[in-house]
């Protein structure tokens, strides 16, 4: 299995333009998440999914938009890129609620 | 907001000594789990315990949760120079919540 894998690893953006991260599980997962890190601030939760076409927001949505059409994939669409958005970005997955999540190894993008 | 806060926010210590990292969250949990991060990459899951178990070992890895007190604790027993890195505990709640992280404590262990 390759697990959560996550496309591009860099990406450097002008502030307005808009771009899709990919997200990918082979472990026929149910839950997906997005999260953002920033230093000193830990991981915020900024939408997950408990199903195919089923998707909620976290803590930080706004900018951000998601879809979940299949069990494997969960993009991350950046509206229109603020330099607020500079950050790394993972995607995980698991099983169900309650289980043990899998990370990717993260998308470091940088808006200009 | 987040719900785990970890304590303390870094901790440096010498090889071959106890590092212990502690967790505080504010409402009720389905369980806690902690997970490792090195630097630039992914978090890797270390332990889960449920909200019905005190304590849980795995390898050098010893987790103790008291509910009474919304509090956890990791302690890692004769630390190596590779457990540097950034702990964090997320905890479930009840439902379909998604898991919520704390902001992490960075571990230094020094050869």
């Amino acid at each position: 299995n390759a697990g959560v894998t996550q496309t591009p690893k860099f990406q450097v953006l002008k502030t307005g333009q808009s771009m899709t991260l990919q997200c990918a599980q082979d472990m026929n997962h149910e839950y997906m998440s997005w999260y953002r890190q920033d230093p000193g601030m830990g991981l915020r939760l900024i939408h997950y999914s408990v199903g195919a076409g089923i998707t909620d927001q976290g803590e930080v949505p706004n900018g951000y938009n998601v879809s979940r059409s299949t069990t494997e994939d969960f993009p991350l669409r950046l509206l229109s890129a603020a330099p607020s958005q500079t950050s790394v970005y993972f995607c995980a997955s698991r099983p169900r609620v309650a289980e043990t999540q899998y990370f990717g190894p993260g998308t470091r993008l940088l808006v200009l | 907001s987040q719900q785990g806060e970890e304590d303390p926010q870094a901790l440096s210590i010498q090889e071959g000594e106890n590092a212990t990292m502690n967790c505080s969250y504010k409402t009720s949990i389905n369980n806690l789990q902690w997970y490792r991060q090195n630097s630039g990459r992914g978090l890797v899951h270390l332990i889960l315990i449920r909200s019905n178990e005190r304590e849980k070992h795995s390898g050098r890895l010893r987790v103790t949760l008291d509910t009474s007190k919304k509090s956890s604790s990791l302690l890692i027993t004769a630390s190596r120079a590779a457990d540097t890195a950034s702990y964090f505990c997320a905890t479930d709640g009840r439902g379909n919540t998604p898991l919520v992280f704390g902001k992490g404590t960075r571990l230094s262990v020094i050869a």
